[in-house]
């Protein structure tokens, strides 16, 4: 069984920096994409960013774009999303997900981590 | 990176069948046929309905069914139940190798 688990979101000051986890299990993590995707509270689903199976292609939104990072250790299952200069937009719950083509669609999906900017 | 355009909402009767729209552009849903359909419940994680315009996941139901003519991806769920009451996203593959969500359609069933 495919599991995702998300870690590391939390309050943070405007300006500052998170780094988020996903711990996958349940398959072979280092054969498949991952991403990240994002939901503002009350609102709908955002696209965030995507690392390719072995991590030589990253591909981000333009909302992201400079500020994130996508990276991911394949010996440890492990899939991270460095966020600097965060910003009160970019508050949200951060679901990871597994990708079944090049950058969609995401077939597995964690629970989600929430990150609120706030001071 | 515009969002792709869907109706806010849509409902239906039990037993009915209801279409979700999902409107972009020839830089995204017109370029190719990635198109995907996604179901949240309040509180869940979203699940994968459809994929690449008209296929369906192991597992899901064959009352969903996608299409896509020019700009313009649809989602139909026939025979509605009561479980189908959700929020559905569309999403598509774009020219710029990334992709993007519809606004989303909340699902009512009468």
């Amino acid at each position: 069984e495919v599991q995702l688990l998300e870690s590391g979101g939390g309050l943070v000051q405007p300006g500052g920096s998170l780094r988020l986890s996903c711990a996958a299990s349940g398959f072979t993590f280092s054969s498949y994409a991952m991403g990240w995707v994002r939901q503002a509270p009350g609102k709908g689903l955002e696209w965030v960013s995507v690392t390719s199976s072995s991590g030589g292609h990253r591909y981000y939104a333009d909302s992201v774009k400079g500020r994130f990072t996508i990276s991911r250790d394949n010996s440890k299952n492990t899939l991270y999303l460095q966020m600097d200069s965060l910003r009160a937009e970019d508050t949200a719950v951060y679901y990871c997900a597994k990708v079944v083509g090049i950058v969609d669609p995401f077939d597995h999906w964690g629970q989600g981590t929430l990150v609120t900017v706030s001071s | 990176q515009s969002a792709l355009t869907q109706p806010a909402s849509v409902s239906g009767s039990p037993g009915q069948s209801i279409t979700i729209s999902c409107t972009g552009t020839s830089s995204d849903v017109g370029a190719y046929n990635y198109v995907s359909w996604y179901q949240q419940h309040p509180g869940k994680a979203p699940k994968l309905m459809i994929y690449d315009v008209s296929n369906r996941p192991s597992g899901v139901s064959n009352r969903f069914s996608g299409s896509k003519s020019g700009n313009t991806a649809s989602l139909t769920i026939s025979g509605l139940q009561a479980e189908d009451e959700a929020d559905y996203y569309c999403s598509s593959y774009t020219t710029s190798s990334t992709s993007v969500f519809g606004g989303g359609t909340k699902l009512t069933v009468l």
